[in-house]
């Protein structure tokens, strides 16, 4: 079974602070997302990877960052959290080519205060 | 417009109903469709997975799509409480690894 782990489930963070979040994923994917989730917006795309070192930004970008270092692992990171940030964040990974699915992770709450 | 259309619900039906829902989308080039199942406060998790039109089945459930209507639907026999949870449709084109989502339908089936 595919695996995505993401490294907190809630996180509470002031005003400011940098916040990183880490996803794992154990399938050997080359493609990994990063989406956040608000209630009457669904699922926007942040960042996404589609190899080590690569990445291309979603629909939502401002405000965050990613990182890559390693195929099995992709970092958003929050440089400085604002209170719009607060919210429910997916990891999600797929093989490469088009329809592929997609796996998410269990998501991480992230409150902003 | 947005380019699927999924309408949020809140949708409730007793135990045993057939459940139906739907996504209509704009985007002529998706060729791949998926239904995903949220639970509360989890990940969503893929339930189906149907490539062009056509019929599948899985169990209790059935994706259809329609490619000439731009209409994906899912359907969920004898439903019971434990597939209470937000049903999200996806779709992507050709050779395009990211999705476009609707925006939800959450279910509630009451015992």
């Amino acid at each position: 079974d595919v695996k995505v782990t993401q490294s907190s489930r809630y996180l509470v963070k002031r005003t400011g602070e940098k916040v990183f979040l880490e996803c794992v994923q154990d399938m050997d994917h080359e493609n990994m997302f990063w989406y956040r989730q608000d209630p009457g917006l669904g699922l926007r795309l942040i960042y996404f990877s589609y190899d080590v070192k690569m990445k291309e930004k979603g629909d939502i970008p401002e405000g965050y960052s990613v990182s890559r270092e390693k195929k099995e692992r992709f970092s958003l990171i929050l440089e400085s959290a604002s209170t719009n940030q607060t919210s429910m964040y997916l990891c999600a990974s797929s093989s490469p080519g088009g329809g592929e699915t997609q796996y998410f992770g269990p998501g991480t709450r992230l409150l902003v205060l | 417009q947005k380019e699927v259309e999924q309408d949020p619900g809140p949708l409730s039906v007793p135990e045993g109903a057939i459940v139906s829902l739907n996504c209509t989308y704009s985007n002529s080039a998706f060729q791949y469709f998926m239904w995903y199942r949220q639970y509360s406060r989890k990940g969503p998790e893929l339930l189906m997975y149907t490539y062009s039109s056509g019929n599948k089945e899985d169990g209790r459930f059935t994706a259809q799509v329609d490619k000439s209507s731009k209409y994906i639907s899912l359907f969920i026999r004898d439903s019971q409480p434990s597939d209470s949870a937000t049903y999200l449709c996806a779709m992507s084109a050709q050779n395009d690894y990211k999705l476009s989502f609707g925006a939800g339908t959450t279910v509630t089936v009451r015992a």
